[in-house]
């Protein structure tokens, strides 16, 4: 079974200045993908980013960078120059990779809710 | 870029009524789901779908859920008899097109969700 924890309940930051949000996993699996998701206050699941675990750099979309440390299990979230608009829940997710036709479904954290102040 | 459809987006039901939640899912996709999450809390795994069978469910989908593929477009989450509980936000989601299971995030796409209020 996968496990994701993300410890940050709220966080703060100042536009225009970097974040990073925390997310550590648990799996026995040895292929796995980690997903980091944005939902605003309108509900909807925006993908932002997406690193496999035999990948051999970190992942990066944009401002959005992955900060992977396997041997850690974490999959930190960073977020440079913060804007008004990413104010938002920010949930890591997980999902592993054990055999054909099983186990697609996303596992993910409670969310860390992400204010952006002016 | 493709997108995965749902409706309604907000559904008021009385408890013990039936309820039917709609998705489109992208049109080569292979695999399809459902997730609920009740407000202010995580994103549940319900069920997963593939070749037109449940390939995984959660404890959560009991039997009073079923989903359906009624036409190769639509897939169908349906509640029989709806609970207080219930209440909470559904997403539809699908993944892995034909022939690209190894794209970057394996195309895995939500809906904008269907908000259901029990009453």
């Amino acid at each position: 079974a996968q496990k994701i924890t993300q410890t940050q309940p709220g966080m703060f930051v100042q536009e225009k200045e970097a974040v990073t949000l925390d997310c550590t996993y648990d799996t026995s699996d040895p292929s796995y993908g980690l997903f980091w998701y944005k939902q605003p206050s309108s509900g909807e699941m925006i993908f932002l980013i997406y690193q496999g675990s035999y990948d051999q750099q970190n992942a990066t979309e944009g401002r959005y960078s992955l900060n992977f440390q396997k041997a850690r299990k974490s999959a930190n979230l960073v977020i440079s120059a913060s804007q008004l608009g990413d104010s938002a829940m920010y949930f890591c997710a997980m999902r592993a990779y054990i055999s054909s036709g099983s186990a697609r479904q996303l596992t993910f954290g409670s969310g860390t809710q992400l204010t952006v102040l002016p | 870029e493709p997108e995965v459809t749902q409706t309604p987006s907000h559904q008021v039901t009385q408890m013990g009524q039936e309820v039917i939640l709609r998705c489109v899912p992208i049109s080569n996709h292979l695999y399809f789901y459902w997730y609920r999450q009740i407000l202010g809390q995580k994103v549940e795994f319900l069920v997963s779908f593939y070749n037109n069978e449940i390939s995984e469910k959660s404890e959560i989908f009991d039997d009073q859920f079923s989903v359906e593929r009624p036409d190769g477009s639509n897939f169908t989450l349906k509640i029989r008899s709806t609970k207080l509980e219930d209440s909470a936000m559904y997403f539809c989601a699908s993944s892995e097109a034909r022939g690209q299971s190894d794209s970057r995030n394996y195309g895995y796409t939500f809906g904008s969700g269907t908000r259901l209020t029990v009453v």
